[in-house]
């Protein structure tokens, strides 16, 4: 069974400009967290998607935003992009929504805002 | 506020050496702690929780409501399990995790 993938894995973005993250989860998975990993702050919950609608949201700004379509696939945007946001995005999904279900992460990507 | 303190960044040991990673938690309710792991080059993934009460790789970690700690322990390291470990709360109420900062373990041959 295919793992998470999350596509770019690498991106390079300039200040004030938008970008969108993309996540595909195992199928079968029907639950999708996002995360940000940075040195300074460490892993920090973005927020998590399941049947396409937002079931918690973690403390970040409203710059960023998610989705999720109806085959469980998961984009998250994030806009008017600052350099503190340059950071690891981390992707996890999970059978359904609930703390029983192991999360299952993707490899990430690496955004580098200059 | 919830909150994950693992004190250290780095544990050194030599191979066959006892480990314990420690990990202190901060909540006032019932929480449900995990730790994660991550190898070199390899995605970040679940190795234990402690409502399983389970054995993992030879490790082991229990809930101590009392000392608010859930510290990771293996009598025996081994070189493989190099790694960053990550301890993990989630509240008891809400499905939004809380992470450590995460300690790196570097077992020497």
């Amino acid at each position: 069974k295919a793992g998470v993938t999350q596509t770019p894995r690498y991106l390079i973005k300039t200040r004030g400009q938008q970008v969108t993250l993309s996540c595909s989860p195992i199928s079968g998975h029907r639950s999708v967290s996002w995360y940000q990993q940075t040195p300074g702050q460490g892993l920090q919950f973005l927020f998590e998607y399941f049947s396409e609608t937002q079931r918690n949201k973690g403390n970040f700004p409203g710059r960023f935003s998610g989705r999720q379509f109806s085959n469980s696939r998961s984009e998250m945007n994030v806009s008017t992009l600052e350099l503190g946001d340059s950071a690891l995005y981390l992707c996890a999904s999970s059978l359904a929504y609930g703390k029983s279900y192991e999360q299952y992460f993707g490899p990430g990507t690496r955004l580098t805002v200059t | 506020a919830q909150r994950v303190t693992q004190p250290e960044k780095l544990l050194s040991v030599f191979k066959g050496a006892p480990v314990e990673l420690k990990c202190n938690y901060s909540y006032s309710g019932s929480p449900e702690l995990f730790w994660y792991v991550q190898y070199s080059r390899q995605r970040l993934q679940l190795l234990l929780r402690h409502i399983s009460r389970e054995s993992i790789k030879g490790f082991t970690a229990d809930l101590n409501k009392g000392e608010t700690s859930f510290h990771l322990k293996k009598p025996f390291a081994q070189e493989e399990d190099s790694a960053m470990y990550y301890c993990a709360l989630m509240s008891g109420g809400s499905y939004i995790p809380t992470f450590g900062r995460g300690t790196s373990l570097i077992v020497h041959p």
